[in-house]
């Protein structure tokens, strides 16, 4: 059964800095990655779609990669903005599946 | 390019009621798959359908069914409404169920009291 883990769960940081949140998946079977935005109450923003074969992928200040290996992918944000704010949640679509497997979320928080 | 549409976007009832939420993807996108959020258990698969067909169920008991119609459009109805079906229900479009990007609708928020 397919596992997605995101770390950290929240984190605060101030404006302009550059991050990076985390985002690892237990069987390397997959079709593919895909990241999206949730802000509170609302549905999901598609950001960017990392297909198996693909290493990475990038829209605007957003770069996302992945190492299919070793079950992990990371999201890039570049000078981080407080609109940036929001939970960032990866979900993998196993080969196979039908289904997206979600990762809890990581509560992004970019301070003024 | 319309996006996702679910209805209604908020619906409170009462235990034991049942309910039906309804899901319009985007255009020329037949599949159409069902997603429950709560804080706890986050983001948990229901269920997907495409060409009218469930394709895939996730672990949900009988209580929550659906189904999809000829132009795509996709209802979920949950029967014997209980407390714990309170949560937001997602509903996500794709062109085809294989290796398509998923986009979101808003999501119902439902309150069972």
């Amino acid at each position: 059964k397919q596992e997605v883990t995101q770390i950290p769960a929240a984190l605060s940081v101030p404006e302009g800095e550059n991050l990076v949140l985390n985002c690892s998946f237990t069987d390397s079977a997959i079709y593919n990655l895909q990241w999206f935005r949730q802000d509170p109450g609302k549905g999901l923003t598609s950001l960017l779609l990392i297909q198996s074969s693909q290493r990475e992928q990038t829209s605007g200040r957003l770069n996302a990669s992945l190492d299919k290996s070793s079950g992990r992918s990371t999201l890039y944000i570049a000078a981080s903005q407080p609109g940036d704010s929001a939970t960032y949640l990866c979900a993998v679509k196993g080969a196979g599946s039908y289904q997206l497997t979600f990762g809890k979320g990581t509560k992004l928080s970019v301070i003024p | 390019k319309a996006g996702v549409t679910q209805t209604p976007r908020y619906l409170i009832k009462t235990r034991g009621q049942q309910v039906t939420l309804s899901c319009s993807p985007i255009s020329g996108h037949r599949s159409v798959s069902w997603y429950q959020q709560t804080p706890g258990q986050g983001l948990q698969f229901l269920f997907e359908y495409f060409s009218e067909t469930q394709r895939n169920k996730g672990n949900f008991p009988g209580r929550f069914s659906g189904r999809q119609f000829s132009n795509s459009r996709s209802e979920m109805n949950v029967s014997t409404l209980e407390l714990g079906d309170s949560a937001l229900y997602l509903c996500a479009s794709r062109l085809d169920p294989e290796d398509t990007e998923a986009f979101f609708g808003q999501g119902t928020r439902l309150t069972v009291v």
